[in-house]
């Protein structure tokens, strides 16, 4: 499996532009986790998905943020407007669950968007 | 709520050194528990998943064990690589949720 796959790498954009990051997760996996990334307040969890519904949003900082996941095999992180201090490293990561056939709760990361707001 | 806490902040050794990573969290009730490695610029890589029943795991020159008892774990090196330097992250998941609680992280570099 190629694991799983963000996109874009990186992304530099103007204050005010509309951001969407992308997510494959591995197949099989029925989790899904957006993780955003900063020196200042290290790993923070932002959403999570299970069999594609989303659990808990908690972590979400504002209404500028959205995620969806319309299938097991892509999902979307959203922000608009963007701001100066949503500048961060974007992670998607995904596990197989556990109580599931061969589910350890192994989470796996993606590679990570680097978002830069100017 | 359950907090992570990994000590040194920060660690540098000599190359050849075997060396220990340390791991706390504050509440025992734990499903797994899980080691990263985090190279700069870089995604997560997972290293090693220790389940709540188990003491220890073994990856090549890795070994992490696991103390829920004492809320402790550890991630023990031998022979220390400069291709080990890195971010070292460990990350549980508590008993009935999906999420991971992480440490900080362990910043180690081995000289040549």
């Amino acid at each position: 499996d190629a694991g799983v796959i963000q996109s874009p790498r990186h992304e530099v954009t103007e204050m005010g532009q509309e951001v969407t990051l992308r997510c494959k997760p591995i197949s099989g996996h029925n989790s899904l986790f957006w993780y955003r990334q900063t020196m200042m307040r290290g790993l923070e969890l932002l959403i999570y998905f299970n069999n594609n519904v989303p659990i808990d949003d908690s972590g979400m900082p504002e209404d500028r943020f959205s995620a969806k996941m319309p299938n097991a095999s892509f999902s979307t992180l959203k922000i608009q407007p963007s701001e100066p201090r949503d500048s961060a490293v974007y992670f998607c990561a995904s596990s197989l669950g556990p109580g599931l056939a061969g589910g350890t709760g192994e989470l796996f990361f993606g590679e990570g968007s680097r978002l830069t707001v100017l | 709520k359950q907090e992570v806490t990994q000590i040194p902040a920060a660690l540098s050794v000599p190359e050849g050194e075997n060396l220990v990573l340390n791991c706390s969290f504050t509440d025992s009730a734990i499903y797994n528990l899980q080691w990263f490695r985090q190279d700069p610029g870089k995604g997560l890589t997972s290293l090693l998943l220790i389940q709540s029943s188990q003491r220890e795991q073994t990856s090549g020159r890795l070994n992490a064990s696991l103390d829920k008892s004492s809320g402790r774990s550890t991630l023990y090196i031998a022979a220390s690589q400069p291709g080990d330097s890195a971010t070292y992250l460990c990350a549980v998941r508590p008993i009935g949720y999906s999420t991971l609680t992480f440490g900080k992280g362990t910043m180690l570099l081995v000289s040549p």
